[in-house]
């Protein structure tokens, strides 16, 4: 079983919708990263998160520790969106390196 | 701009050939910075971290002599792929870890390896 589990795997939606992606893990963290993978494979970061809520423009991510569970949250959602999602975490008192997600295939459909 | 870059971003190459991929951390100095592996349609695994000044530090499974880490300044790691096979063919992606902010990784825009 993977430490990280991502649902749903994939998703389509219209532009528009508000978009939920989920990530719940089995481990004891430090941190947990949401990132973003474009069909040309770079990565950027979205958040890290170690506790409550953070906020970017239209991007939202929220952490229950004792649940071992976060969110992403997309509102507005728009066909610039489409990207594969990835949730991460780094392990407390564990490998210096993060563990993955298998990731979320997101579609925004105009 | 661009916090970590690799070089190439992507390399075909024969069979037995080796190829080396190169991370930079420009905008800071980088004791540590991790490798990644990801193949097709699978989640990114850790194949190694990277110390400035000593060894990597491997995770089972992954041949240490195979994939060869240099890290030789704070702003430098190699990633190097010797006698390639096709099944090492796979999209390879660095990280950098400010030394300030252990929990904070910035990743590189990866290297697409595709071995004939």
């Amino acid at each position: 079983k993977n430490e990280v589990e991502q649902s749903p795997q994939n998703l389509t939606a219209q532009e528009g919708e508000f978009i939920t992606i989920n990530c719940s893990y089995s481990v004891g963290i430090s941190a947990l990263h949401w990132l973003q993978q474009h069909p040309g494979g770079g990565i950027v970061s979205l958040f890290m998160l170690s506790s409550g809520k953070k906020k970017h423009g239209r991007l939202i991510a929220t952490i229950n520790i004792q649940e071992k569970h976060s969110s992403l949250h997309i509102t507005a959602s728009h066909p610039r969106d489409s990207a594969v999602y990835i949730c991460a975490v780094l392990s407390r008192g564990g490998a210096d390196g993060l563990t993955f997600g298998k990731g979320t295939h997101l579609i925004i459909q105009p | 701009g661009a916090v970590v870059s690799q070089h190439p971003s992507w390399v075909i190459c024969k069979s037995g050939t080796s190829v080396k991929i190169e991370c930079r951390s420009l905008d800071f100095q980088a004791t540590t910075m991790f490798w990644y592996r990801q193949f097709p349609k699978q989640s990114l695994m850790l194949m190694a971290t990277s110390n400035e000044g000593s060894k990597a530090t491997y995770e089972q499974g992954v041949e240490k002599d195979k994939f060869l880490i240099n890290h030789a300044s704070l702003t430098l790691s190699t990633l190097t792929v010797t006698s390639a096979h096709p099944e090492d063919s796979s999209f390879y992606i660095c990280s950098v870890r400010p030394g300030a902010k252990k929990d904070t990784q910035y990743f590189g825009p990866g290297t697409r390896l595709t071995v004939l």
